[in-house]
């Protein structure tokens, strides 16, 4: 079946960086793209960018422009995200999704999430 | 971009109709027919159960219909059971290389 397994939880200090992984399986990786997006405690969820996994093209959203990074090794079906100069307002779950649908613009299968944990 | 203006939270009790609306602007929801809905239980990943403004993937009840009139698209659930308990958020494109903006988010309770 499809499925999005994610990397573990992570402790970070201010202005460090975070590398999330996302291992897609049960369809070809190629086909379809890969959303992240993040919830912080309390908080909704927000929308962060989109990879395509056959090309390596990205789009990330206005709030993480500079900041954010997606890459994809399409070797191991696996996406990444990198998030830098993390700040405490950083700290929250992030979530891959692959991208679905007209214009792969919606999240039809999520992963479990990955609880990024910013703090001194 | 800002977050779609959804109400903080509804309430109805079983067997009973909610609606929850999703505000935006002529660059988002009003201006394109990709919206999505998501429910979403504490502590699990979100789930898909509207795309394209008012279609159902096959696996979601037709308790769940929605609609979009201008800058606001709306769920509702018909039919209210325990199990929707939720929070509940739209998604809309937006263009410009934003794939996604979602709401703010809605608390389902059932009474």
């Amino acid at each position: 079946q499809v499925q999005l397994v994610q990397s573990g939880a992570e402790v970070k200090k201010p202005g460090a960086s975070v590398k999330v992984s996302c291992k897609a399986s049960g369809y070809i990786f190629t086909n379809y793209c890969m959303h992240w997006v993040r919830q912080a405690p309390g908080q909704g969820l927000e929308w962060m960018g989109i990879i395509y996994p056959s090309s390596g093209d990205t789009s990330y959203a206005q709030n993480f422009q500079g900041r954010v990074s997606m890459t994809r090794d399409t070797s191991t079906n696996t996406v990444y995200m990198d998030l830098s100069s993390l700040r405490s307002e950083d700290t929250a779950v992030y979530f891959c999704a692959r991208g679905w649908g007209s214009g792969f613009y919606y999240m039809d299968v999520w992963g479990k999430g990955t609880t990024v944990t910013v703090s001194s | 971009q800002s977050a779609l203006t959804q109400p903080r939270s509804v309430s109805g009790s079983p067997g009973q109709s909610v609606t929850i609306s999703c505000t935006g602007t002529s660059s988002d929801v009003g201006g394109y027919n990709y919206v999505s809905w998501y429910q979403h239980l504490p502590g699990q990943d979100p789930k898909l159960i509207i795309y394209d403004v008012n279609k159902r993937p096959s696996r979601v009840p037709d308790r769940f219909s929605a609609s979009k009139s201008g800058n606001t698209a709306s769920l509702t659930i018909s039919g209210l059971q325990a199990e929707d308990e939720a929070d509940y958020y739209c998604c809309s494109y937006a263009g410009g290389g934003t794939y996604g903006v979602f709401g703010t988010g809605t608390q389902v309770t059932v009474l």
